[in-house]
């Protein structure tokens, strides 16, 4: 079974600083990690995937994930946050039998103080 | 690019009242839709997976009589949840894709906010 575990609900930070949401997953099988941003009332847009190519892996809006297998994590980061970061994080795996089915972790809400 | 459109994008409605979703895919044929409930302040969870064609595959906990799922053509999945009760207030959202593997690409619509009164 798949599964992927953000750690803290909230995290907040300063506009320039860095910005690090916590992934933590669990995969039977090779995982298929993603992260997506959800802005308010609305749907979710795909920051960057991991499907076993390289493992650090780069995304939109300067956004970046690294796969580490030893500590089955895939944290996000992005070097200096941006006002317009503010929103919500979610870190999702891939089901094993469909690559487009996915299992979400609880979201992360960032929050960037001017 | 690809869209994936959800209509309606908000909907008030009765206890006790069905309600439709529409989940279409605008420029491309969707073998495979999927449909997920994002509770308040709290993460997506997936419902069921829609095929076209063929019945749709649910969720373990989810009540197929309570949310039933058409998939009766390549560009529409509808989701109608019967009888609705505020507790079923959410927001649903599909998203859809050509097939299943790693170079198929996938796409979300924008949601429905679904209101029961």
């Amino acid at each position: 079974a798949q599964s992927v575990t953000q750690l803290g609900s909230h995290v907040s930070v300063s506009e320039g600083a860095l910005v690090l949401l916590r992934c933590n997953y669990s995969s039977s099988v090779p995982p298929y990690l993603f992260w997506y941003v959800q802005y308010p009332n609305q749907g979710l847009q795909l920051l960057l995937k991991y499907t076993s190519a390289a493992t650090l892996v780069k995304g939109i809006n300067g956004f970046e994930a690294e796969f580490k297998k030893s500590e089955t994590s895939f944290h996000l980061t992005k070097p200096s946050a941006h006002m317009s970061d503010a929103a919500e994080y979610f870190c999702a795996v891939s089901s094993s039998d469909n690559f487009n089915k996915f299992y979400f972790g609880s979201g992360t809400k960032l929050n960037v103080k001017p | 690019g690809a869209v994936v459109s959800q209509h309606p994008s908000r909907v008030i409605c009765k206890s006790g009242t069905s309600v439709k979703i529409e989940c279409r895919s605008l420029d491309f044929q969707a073998t495979t839709m999927f449909w997920y409930r994002q509770f308040p302040k709290k993460s997506l969870m997936l419902m069921a997976t829609s095929n076209e064609g063929s019945k749709a595959t649910y969720e373990q906990g989810v009540e197929k009589d309570k949310f039933l799922i058409n998939h009766a053509s390549l560009t529409l999945s509808t989701l109608t949840v019967t009888s609705a009760h505020p507790e079923d207030s959410s927001f649903y959202i599909c998203s859809a894709s050509v097939g299943t593997g790693s170079k198929s690409p996938l796409h979300f619509g924008n949601g429905t906010r679904l209101t029961v009164t």
